[in-house]
C-alpha cells in the first residue's frame, strides 16, 4: 500500500502554463511535507517544503496547497520553464519517527515544451 | 558550507562480487545520516539510517549492510552483489537534532552484470 501516492507519473506543459502535480497521502499522523526536484543522474534537491499546520506555501514560482482534511495537497509551478523539466518528488515525515524516516512518492516527470 | 560526497560515482560490477560505496559529510558534526536506493525511473527507498557513530538502524536490507565508522562517514557494503543490486544510492544528511530537510549527495550508479 502506497502511503504516498503521486496521481500522475509524467506531465507535459508548454512553457509559461502553470504546471499542477498532485500527492495524496494514507498516515494521518504526517506533519511535514517536502517537496524534490530531482533532474536524471543527480539527487533530489529540496524544492519547497510544508508543515501540516499551514494551508498554504509559496517560494516564488513554487507553490504548495495543502488540505489536511483530505490528506492531500499539490505542487504549483507557475510559468513554467525548460529549465523546470525533472522528476518531481512528494515525500511526508511523521515528526518524531524512528530516524526522521521520509516516505516518498513514485515522483512525476515534467516536460515543459518551449 | 556542509558538503557530501560520494564515491564512486559510478561501478559496473559482476554478479557475486563484493561491493563498498561510501558517503562523506563535511562540515556538519552529528549529523544524521541516510542511505537510500532508487531504481531506474523509479521512487527512492530508504535503506539505513545512521544518528550516530557505530550505530545503524535498517529500514530495508536488501541483502546489504551499513556502517558508520566515522562522524562524518557511512558505507553500505554487501559481499555478493545480486542484479536486483543495480540502481542509483543516495546517501543523505539531516541536522542531529530538531533538522527537517534531507540533503542528498550526487549518488553512485551500480549496474551489476
Amino acid at each position: 500500500q502506497q502511503q504516498v501516492r503521486q496521481s500522475s507519473q509524467s506531465l507535459t506543459v508548454w512553457e509559461g502554463e502553470t504546471a499542477i502535480l498532485n500527492c495524496s497521502y494514507e498516515n494521518s499522523a504526517f506533519d511535514y511535507f517536502p517537496w524534490y526536484q530531482q533532474f536524471p543522474g543527480e539527487g533530489p534537491a529540496l524544492l519547497i517544503a510544508i508543515r501540516s499546520v499551514s494551508d498554504k506555501k509559496e517560494d516564488g514560482r513554487f507553490t504548495i496547497f495543502f488540505n489536511k482534511r483530505e490528506k492531500n495537497l499539490s505542487l504549483h509551478i507557475k510559468d513554467s520553464q525548460p529549465g523546470d523539466s525533472a522528476t518531481y518528488f512528494c515525500a511526508a515525515r511523521e515528526t518524531n519517527s524512528a530516524g526522521n524516516k521520509l516516505t516518498f512518492g513514485i515522483g512525476t516527470r515534467v516536460l515543459v515544451r518551449p | 558550507a556542509q558538503t557530501i560526497h560520494q564515491w564512486p560515482v559510478a561501478e559496473i560490477k559482476a554478479v557475486g562480487s563484493p561491493l563498498s560505496l561510501g558517503c562523506t559529510i563535511k562540515g556538519k558534526s552529528s549529523p544524521n545520516l541516510y542511505w537510500y536506493w532508487q531504481a531506474t525511473g523509479g521512487t527512492l527507498q530508504q535503506l539505513f539510517y545512521s544518528i550516530t557513530v557505530g550505530q545503524v538502524e535498517s529500514v530495508v536490507q536488501l541483502n546489504l549492510s551499513a556502517s558508520r565508522p566515522k562522524d562524518d562517514q557511512f558505507i553500505l557494503s554487501t559481499e555478493k552483489l545480486l542484479l536486483s543490486h543495480s540502481g542509483f544510492y543516495l546517501c543523505a544528511w539531516i541536522e542531529g537534532l530538531g533538522g527537517d530537510t534531507q540533503y542528498f549527495g550526487p549518488g553512485t550508479r551500480l549496474l551489476v552484470l
